[in-house]
């Protein structure tokens, strides 16, 4: 049981490049989340999605674009990299919204140079 | 103010000793999650918890929901353990978002 991946595990990019980050679970959930994670910070809400077909913007949803055209796999675009998004992302799905536990992926390291 | 607050945010401790770290919010909230990260990994869920006290292996959470207060203890601390451990809430208001706490370093020393 895969439960969420995330591809790829480390990106170099330089400023002004477009990558996507893949999420895809395997266990059928419904809500699906893209976070960053920067030092000294808590875990910031970017997007997420309540279901295939709808996307809804976070706390930190700026230079950033979602789509999740199919209900196992969330992406998350950059289309003109800047230094600031050098972070940790992370994926993380749950079955619904309320009480029930978040599953995470592995995590994606991106360095804008 | 953060609406999820970690204490401490460094523990450092000598293996064997009962470790706690504490989390305290300021919302209302329908679920408050504990979760570990090791370093240079990934976040695994520890607990998921609305009420009272829940225990797996050496780890037991607990919660107030009227003092807005949670727990994690950690009993007989392992070398393994060192990691970061990190508090989030579900605000009952906005409820498909995770609101997360810095985090607590804790490292255990053989």
């Amino acid at each position: 049981n895969a439960g969420v991946t995330q591809t790829p595990k480390f990106r170099v990019l330089k400023t002004g490049q477009s990558m996507t980050l893949l999420c895809a679970q395997d266990m059928n959930h419904e809500y699906m989340y893209w976070y960053r994670q920067d030092p000294g910070m808590g875990l910031r809400l970017i997007h997420y999605s309540v279901g295939e077909g709808t996307t809804a913007k976070g706390e930190v949803p700026d230079g950033y674009n979602v789509s999740r055209l199919k209900k196992q796999n969330f992406l998350l675009g950059l289309e003109s990299a800047a230094p600031s998004q050098t972070s940790v992302y992370f994926c993380a799905s749950s079955y619904s919204d309320r009480g029930t536990e978040a599953f995470f992926g592995q995590g994606t390291r991106l360095t804008v140079v | 103010k953060n609406e999820v607050e970690q204490s401490p945010q460094n523990l450092t401790a000598q293996e064997g000793e009962f470790i706690t770290i504490n989390c305290s919010y300021s919302v209302g909230i329908s679920a408050l999650h504990w979760l570990q990260q090791h370093p240079g990994g990934g976040i695994v869920s520890l607990f998921m918890l609305s009420s009272g006290k829940k225990k797996h292996g050496r780890l037991i959470a607990t919660i107030n929901i009227q003092e807005k207060h949670s727990s994690l203890h950690i009993t007989a601390s392992h070398p393994r353990d060192s990691a970061v451990y990190i508090c989030a809430v579900r605000n009952r208001q906005g409820a498909q978002k995770l609101v997360f706490g810095q985090g607590t370093r804790l490292t255990i020393n053989p």
